[in-house]
């Protein structure tokens, strides 16, 4: 399968732990997008790599929310301390343009 | 009020019908119009892309732009029930500024055999 991948797809923590996700993009996609869903919402961006740089962070990454891409190839996402309220739909996203972006299957984040 | 609005639905159809799904919107500068759809537990997938106003066809789908009254719509004919999911509208005043994309809260759609 080419296409987005994210691991893991389910993860129940508690809160106050740290958890990290990780994002394979399609492999000549330089562009790579992190965002947020909840239910019944549409996604909510929170940050966009350019390869290995952060371009772009939304005002929804707070302090605990922790990006990157280091090779520009995979790409992390870590959240610390985590809360009730981050329990959500963590999706992934790359592409060549960003108008056209495909999605992984996302990883949903339970947090008790 | 959110820059994007759209009917959560559910929207049950019998197969063979022609859908529409409607989102409108508030911020005048949005150019760039796509459509997503979502499986349950699957992440979206991008379905049309249009930019400015009119109309764009591909198969079965059709995606209208009327900026005037700051309004789109995504048809489907011939509906199947492989169509039953989530469509997210999302929009963007800005080319290629990730940042401003805003998407719909999305219309569950089911297709009834």
């Amino acid at each position: 399968d080419t296409g987005v991948s994210q691991d893991p797809r389910h993860k129940i923590t508690k809160r106050g732990q740290n958890v990290t996700f990780r994002c394979d993009p399609i492999s000549e996609h330089n562009r790579l997008y992190w965002y947020r869903q909840t239910l019944g919402q549409g996604p909510e961006f929170l940050t966009y790599f350019q390869n290995e740089a952060q371009l772009e962070k939304s005002r929804l990454l707070s302090d605990r929310f922790s990006a990157e891409r280091p090779k520009g190839s995979f790409s992390t996402l870590e959240i610390q301390r985590t809360e009730q309220g981050d329990s959500a739909m963590y999706l992934c996203a790359s592409s060549v343009t960003t108008d056209t972006q495909y999605f992984g299957p996302g990883t949903r984040l339970t947090v008790l | 009020q959110k820059e994007v609005e759209q009917d959560p639905g559910p929207l049950s159809v019998p197969e063979g019908a022609i859908v529409s799904l409607n989102c409108t919107y508030s911020n005048s500068a949005f150019q760039y119009f796509m459509w997503y759809r979502q499986y349950s537990r699957k992440g979206p997938e991008l379905l049309m892309y249009t930019y400015s106003s009119g109309n764009k066809e591909d198969g079965r789908f059709t995606a209208q732009v009327d900026k005037s009254s700051k309004y789109i719509s995504l048809f489907i004919r011939d509906s199947q029930p492989s169509d039953s999911a989530t469509y997210l509208c999302a929009m963007s005043a800005e080319y290629s500024s990730a940042s401003k994309i805003i998407f719909g809260s999305g219309t569950r759609l089911s297709i009834r055999p």
